[in-house]
């Protein structure tokens, strides 16, 4: 089974932090993506990876960046976290594909910015 | 720009008694249409992939089928423990790689 782990279910922050969120997957998937979930707004990309060093802007970049210097890790970091980045963020990773390969996703972290 | 709508949007349903969730997409080139089930404070959990119409994925009391303007989740005497939103998404060839299109999900509740 395919196994994504977020490095924790609940954070709280406050506000100018430099908030890091980590996530792992052990089933040596080349691609790995973070979104935030949001009520009514539901997912929404901010960051994905097709591979190490690689990195690509999803719908929702602003005020975030990541960093993957190895296969199986992917961070996302909150430069000076904001109120407005309170939210469950989710990991997930999936195989190399034409766009066929589902993605699988960890149990999300609740960040909570004070 | 692709698009996926899920209707409807809450679903109570009793225990045994049968319905359908549906989801609409409008995509250039389709490469997969995706269910997910989501727990209340949990991450989404994969169900199926779909990829040309007429298709059909069963799993327990699920079935999902998909034609060329959108999918059905047919859920079939449905148990208490099938409550949870259940998302849909697509991939296409108009976005890159694995790129998923979420719809805004239908919550199902199921009464005993």
């Amino acid at each position: 089974d395919v196994k994504v782990t977020q490095s924790s279910r609940y954070l709280v922050k406050r506000t100018g932090e430099k908030v890091f969120l980590e996530c792992v997957q052990d089933m040596d998937h080349e691609n790995m993506f973070w979104y935030r979930q949001d009520p009514g707004l539901g997912l929404r990309l901010i960051y994905f990876s097709y591979d190490v060093k690689m990195k690509e802007k999803g719908d929702i970049p602003e005020g975030y960046s990541v960093s993957r210097e190895k296969k199986e890790r992917f961070s996302l970091i909150l430069e000076s976290a904001s109120t407005n980045q309170t939210s469950m963020y989710l990991c997930a990773s999936s195989l190399m594909g034409t766009g066929n390969q589902p993605q699988h996703f960890g149990d999300g972290t609740r960040l909570s910015i004070l | 720009e692709d698009q996926v709508t899920q209707s409807p949007e809450a679903l109570r349903l009793q225990e045994g008694e049968s319905s359908s969730l549906n989801c609409s997409y409008t995509v250039s080139g389709l490469r997969g249409l995706f269910w997910y089930r989501q727990d209340p404070g949990k991450g989404p959990e994969f169900l199926f992939t779909l990829y040309s119409a007429g298709e059909e994925k069963e799993k327990e009391r699920l079935k999902a089928t998909l034609t060329k303007k959108e999918s059905f989740l047919h859920i079939t005497a449905p148990k208490p423990e099938d409550s949870a939103t259940y998302l849909c998404a697509v991939t296409s060839e108009e976005t890159s790689g694995s790129r998923l299109t979420f719809g805004e999900g239908t919550q199902l509740t199921v009464n005993p």
